[in-house]
Parts: C-alpha cells; structure tokens; sequence
C-alpha cells in the first residue's frame, strides 16, 4: 500500500490552522496513524486509528478520515508544533507516508 | 515506563553485515512486539520487520531477503542483522516497539537512533 502526503511542505504562523492530508492507494479503513518528527529525534506518536489522540496530547492535534483520505489538522499553530508529521498505515504490514514539513512563515 | 536504546556500529563497508541491538528497559519483554524501522533521505521512513518474543518474526518484503531480526528475553533485547550492505542502506536505524491493541498498531515508543554510514 503506498501513501501519499501533501503539501510535501508548508509555512505558518503562530496561531494559523494547519491541515495535512494523507491518501492511501487502496481502502485501509481507519487503520492510519499520526506521527511527529522533531529534528534530530525520533518520531513520536500523536494519533492511532485516524482519530483517537494519544494521552497528553494537546487537543489542538486532531485527525478523521477512512478509507483512502485522511486529514490531520493542528487548530492554532504553537511555536513547539514545528516539526515533519508522518501517516502510516497498518492495514497491511506498515507504510509511512513522505511527510509535511511545518515550519514558520 | 518503557525505553528503547539502540547500539551499533556507526560505520560498515560495503557488501558486509550489519549488526544492530536494541536494549529494552522499564517493562516487561513479555507479550512484546519490538520493530526496526530505517529512515534514510532518499527513502524516508521504512518498515523492516518486526519480532515477538516468542521469537516469530514478519519482515517488509523488500528486505527480507537480507534481514534478520532475533530476540533474548533474558537481557531484554532484540536484534537486527542486515547483509549484503550497499550505500542505500546508509540511514538512522530506530528500534520502537509496536503495540497491538485490539485491531489498532502503534509504533510506540521509539529509540532515539542510530547513524550507520555503508562506506569503504
């Protein structure tokens, strides 16, 4: 299953609405996962089956979607959320997406 | 809670083999999922496989000719040897542990990564 992200990157500002979409090549239902990316570190896990939020992550993170199209949206931008954000899908064996790198405008 | 840490070397040559481990600590190793997973600039993030600790094993398709993945319970480790290096598999090898929930997998929490260079 390949997946594919775009904008590949963006710029933002403190406070601005953040939307990333994920597409996958064939109906994986929900089974799609969030990640963030700090340069330097590891991936980090912010959302599992599209749309449930991980523990302690901020409410500002949300996802939706099923079968092939997914969002990923941050509600008002924080200066801590620049970052490159993943999806990764486990409908069959696991595929991460390119990514979005977020950065400032 | 949980902790990953991987170790290896940072630099092997061509057509040798890699040998990485990853050190689980704050939990137990049973009922453990333990996964590597690449992330070079040309390719990404990639999947390479994943261990149970009973030692049962699923690679990605285009590595599994050359991956192994093993386990130890007793030291709480699994284990990643990859042969037949070439420079494409220059990238920061992660350890994670892949947690089965119902029908959900998460790759949670990850090791901080290790460099490895295929160069002569």
């Amino acid at each position: 299953i390949q997946m594919t992200q775009s904008p590949s990157s963006l710029s933002a500002s403190v406070g601005d609405r953040v939307t990333i979409t994920c597409q996958a090549s064939q109906d994986i239902s929900t089974y799609l996962n969030w990640y963030q990316q700090k340069p330097g570190k590891a991936p980090k896990l912010l959302i599992s089956d599209a749309s449930n939020l991980e523990t302690g992550v901020p409410s500002r993170f949300s996802g939706s979607g099923s079968g092939t199209d997914f969002t990923f949206t941050i509600s008002s931008l924080q200066p801590e959320d620049i970052a490159t954000y993943y999806c990764q899908q486990f409908d069959t064996l696991f595929t991460f997406g390119p990514g979005t790198k977020v950065d400032f405008k | 809670q949980v902790r990953l840490q991987e170790s290896g070397p940072g630099l092997v040559k061509p057509s040798e083999t890699l040998s990485l481990t990853c050190i689980v600590s704050g939990g137990s190793i049973s009922n453990y999922y333990g996964s590597w997973i690449r992330q070079s600039p040309g390719k990404g993030l990639e999947w390479i496989g994943y261990i149970y600790y009973t030692g049962s094993t699923i690679y990605n398709p285009s590595l599994q000719s050359r991956a192994i993945i093993s386990v130890d319970t007793s030291k709480k480790q699994f284990f990643l040897r990859l042969t037949s290096l070439t420079a494409a598999d220059t990238a920061v090898y992660y350890c994670a542990r892949l947690r089965r929930h119902i029908s959900s997998w998460t790759f949670d929490p990850w090791g901080q990564g290790t460099l490895v260079t295929v160069s002569s």
